[in-house]
């Protein structure tokens, strides 16, 4: 079974452009979960989808972040413009069921994202 | 607000030693905790959660509501036990799945 996967595992821009992070979470699962670790500090949600729509983005950092996930499958995140303070690892999961209780949730490699 | 504290940034023991790495977290409600490892060029991945009470490769892990703490234990250190470890916490129920994470011990194994 493939797990979930993210796309492109390094990339590095400037300051003020744009980066758009994909993220394939396993086939079948409702629920997909965006985290970041940015340099020294903790791995921090980011927002939840449960299908297409969002469940819970209380962690977004600001609206220079967007999230989407048309149609219910793979999901996006981008970061418009991109700011220094934006770099770090992002990381996409996904479970089968909501909630915590009884449910495992799996994590994707990450997207290492350096703005310089 | 919910916090989970892991003290120790590194901790380096040798083969055949005990390890435990500590975890303390604060949250008003009842908590679900959770051990995360992340073993070099590897995915973040689930070790234990403290509901199974279970054993996953020899490591165990107690929640101490009391301290508020949930220390990760293993009576044995084994090389490919070296590794990054996150404590984390996350709301018991139904709902989003929000886990808050520890900034993580990275556990290295001697030898």
């Amino acid at each position: 079974e493939a797990g979930v996967t993210q796309f492109p595992s390094h990339s590095v821009i400037e300051k003020g452009q744009t980066v758009t992070l994909r993220c394939d979470p396993i086939s079948g699962h409702d629920n997909l979960y965006w985290y970041r670790r940015v340099m020294g500090k903790e791995i921090k949600f980011l927002l939840h989808f449960v299908k297409e729509s969002k469940q819970d983005e209380s962690g977004m950092p600001n609206n220079r972040f967007l999230a989407e996930r048309t149609g219910g499958t793979y999901s996006t995140l981008k970061v418009q413009p991109a700011e220094l303070e934006d770099s770090g690892v992002y990381f996409c999961a996904s479970s089968q069921f909501q909630g915590s209780s009884g449910n495992t949730i799996y994590f994707g490699e990450g997207s290492w994202l350096t703005v310089v | 607000a919910q916090r989970v504290t892991q003290p120790e940034k590194l901790l380096s023991v040798f083969k055949g030693a005990p390890v435990e790495l500590k975890c303390n977290y604060s949250y008003s409600g009842s908590p679900e905790l959770f051990w995360y490892v992340q073993y070099s060029r590897q995915r973040l991945q689930l070790l234990l959660r403290h509901i199974s009470r279970e054993s996953i490769k020899g490591f165990t892990a107690d929640l101490n509501k009391g301290e508020t703490s949930f220390h990760l234990k293993k009576p044995f250190a084994q090389e490919e036990d070296s590794a990054m470890y996150y404590c984390a916490l996350s709301p018991s129920g139904a709902g989003s799945y929000q886990l808050t994470f520890g900034k993580g011990t990275k556990l290295s194994v001697i030898p």
